[in-house]
């Protein structure tokens, strides 16, 4: 069964517009963290954000933040004022056995991805 | 500090030939981990080090897979007898107390 399912296989956004990236996740494991990368063209994978299970708040990092709903499983990012570099890959990843203060090791698991178009 | 480094950056081969990938982690970086991507998808895991020794290996990990990490540095990913289903790309990535820096990949094409 899919551990990471990101539904959206492409999004369009306007250039200072607002989007979200959809991604819901499935595990027993009480203690987690989720992760969002964005991967342009280039091939590398480039961190954006984090949210540990654990996590009372919703994290945020400059115009990136993640709407972490618990109880439906679910971990969208939420791009502001998207500009035309935006335009990417997105991938969302979970690892299981979380230690607080996300310092844990161990492999990611990766949904399917997101390609996201930002038109001027 | 330079990131992680993976060469080569492309490698076409005939199927039935082995190819080798090298990668450089950063060098505080303990832990060393291989992924596989496929065109449109997400990222699969293959393997992962802790400075020398194996850790995990996934079943996609078939046994014409093999990775190393002698001395706990650079790590390198071979493939034998190729086949055109392990054309993909191939990435690296190291981490420091949770946080994952990823290369650039090396992109196989089998022909």
């Amino acid at each position: 069964a899919q551990k990471i399912t990101q539904t959206q296989p492409g999004m369009f956004v306007q250039e200072k517009e607002a989007v979200t990236l959809d991604c819901t996740y499935d595990t027993s494991d009480p203690s987690y963290g989720l992760f969002w990368y964005k991967q342009p063209s280039s091939g590398e994978m480039i961190f954006l954000i984090y949210q540990g299970s654990y996590d009372q708040q919703n994290a945020t990092e400059g115009r990136y933040s993640l709407n972490f709903q618990k109880a439906r499983k679910s971990a969208n990012l939420v791009i502001s004022a998207s500009q035309l570099g935006d335009s990417a890959m997105y991938f969302c990843a979970m690892r299981e056995g979380e230690r607080a203060g996300g310092t844990s090791y161990g492999k990611l698991t990766f949904g399917q991805g997101t390609i996201l178009t930002v038109h001027p | 500090d330079t990131g992680v480094s993976q060469n080569p950056r492309h490698k076409i081969t005939k199927r039935g030939q082995n190819v080798t990938f090298r990668c450089d982690p950063i060098s505080e970086h303990n832990r060393l981990y291989w992924y596989r991507q496929t065109l449109g998808q997400g990222p699969e895991f293959l393997t992962y080090f802790q400075n020398e020794a194996q850790l995990e290996k996934s079943r996609l990990l078939s046994d014409r897979f093999s990775a190393e990490r002698p001395k706990g540095s650079f790590s390198t990913l071979e493939i034998q007898r190729t086949e055109q289903g392990d054309s993909a790309m191939y990435l690296c990535a190291s981490s420091w107390q949770g946080s994952y820096t990823f290369g650039s990949g090396t992109r196989l094409t089998v022909v």
